[in-house]
């Protein structure tokens, strides 16, 4: 079945450093990517997303990656500050016109001060 | 401004009891959808909902769960009866699929415990 693998599962960087997620997906035919942020507690909450006929998109200081020959794309955080500390979900939607995101398993980063 | 809303926000309940979550999407929005989270299963979907059909529970135990739309303000998840492994969070989330949008809203959650 479709399938997100999402690396690494733990990071920690130091405020001002970047951060790199990266996700692959299996569904060639994969055609939408949101990432979501989640803090201690909350609900995940998109904060950026790219479809299959982009290859990069950016917001302020995050941007997000898509090589569709390779199927993965990543999120990149510049300038990170201790209020990015979250868990950060990938996602791919599916084929078939279901609207159904598969997620990654997650990636908890740690801005430390 | 808008927000998809859970009801209720924590329950604590004993095995075997009868579990309901409800959930209201946003206004408008025509797919819902319910997820588990665990911290060893991530964000695991159980239920897809597209105007108020169900269209994909392949992630949901049919023998004690189930979700229905009674109507496009109102989704129930149910468990009956509850055991010990469905203490988890489950998030409801709701989006608009139409032109090509995607986005899914999730709702607070209900942090569930059964003991």
């Amino acid at each position: 079945g479709e399938n997100v693998e999402q690396h690494p599962s733990t990071l920690s960087v130091q405020e001002g450093d970047s951060a790199v997620i990266k996700c692959t997906y299996s569904d060639s035919a994969s055609n939408y990517f949101p990432w979501y942020k989640q803090e201690l507690g909350k609900r995940p909450q998109l904060i950026i997303d790219i479809r299959s006929n982009v290859g990069e998109k950016k917001d302020q200081r995050i941007a997000v990656t898509l090589n569709k020959t390779a199927k993965h794309f990543s999120l990149h955080i510049t300038e990170t500050q201790p209020e990015d500390s979250a868990v950060y979900f990938c996602a791919a939607r599916t084929s078939g016109g279901y609207n159904k995101l598969i997620f990654g398993a997650g990636t908890r980063l740690a801005v430390h001060p | 401004d808008a927000r998809v809303t859970q009801t209720p926000r924590d329950k604590v309940t004993e095995m075997g009891q009868e579990v309901t979550m409800r959930c209201q999407p946003i206004l408008g929005h025509n797919t819902v959808f319910w997820y588990r989270q665990t911290m060893m299963q991530g964000l695991e979907l159980l239920a897809y909902f597209r105007n108020r059909a169900p269209l994909d529970d392949s992630g949901m135990p049919k023998d004690r769960f189930s979700a229905e739309m009674p109507d496009a303000t109102l989704a129930t998840l149910k468990i009956q009866p509850s055991e010990p492994r469905d203490s988890a969070v489950y998030f409801c989330a709701s989006g608009l699929l139409a032109g090509g949008r995607n986005e899914q809203f999730f709702g607070p959650g209900t942090r569930l415990t059964v003991l």
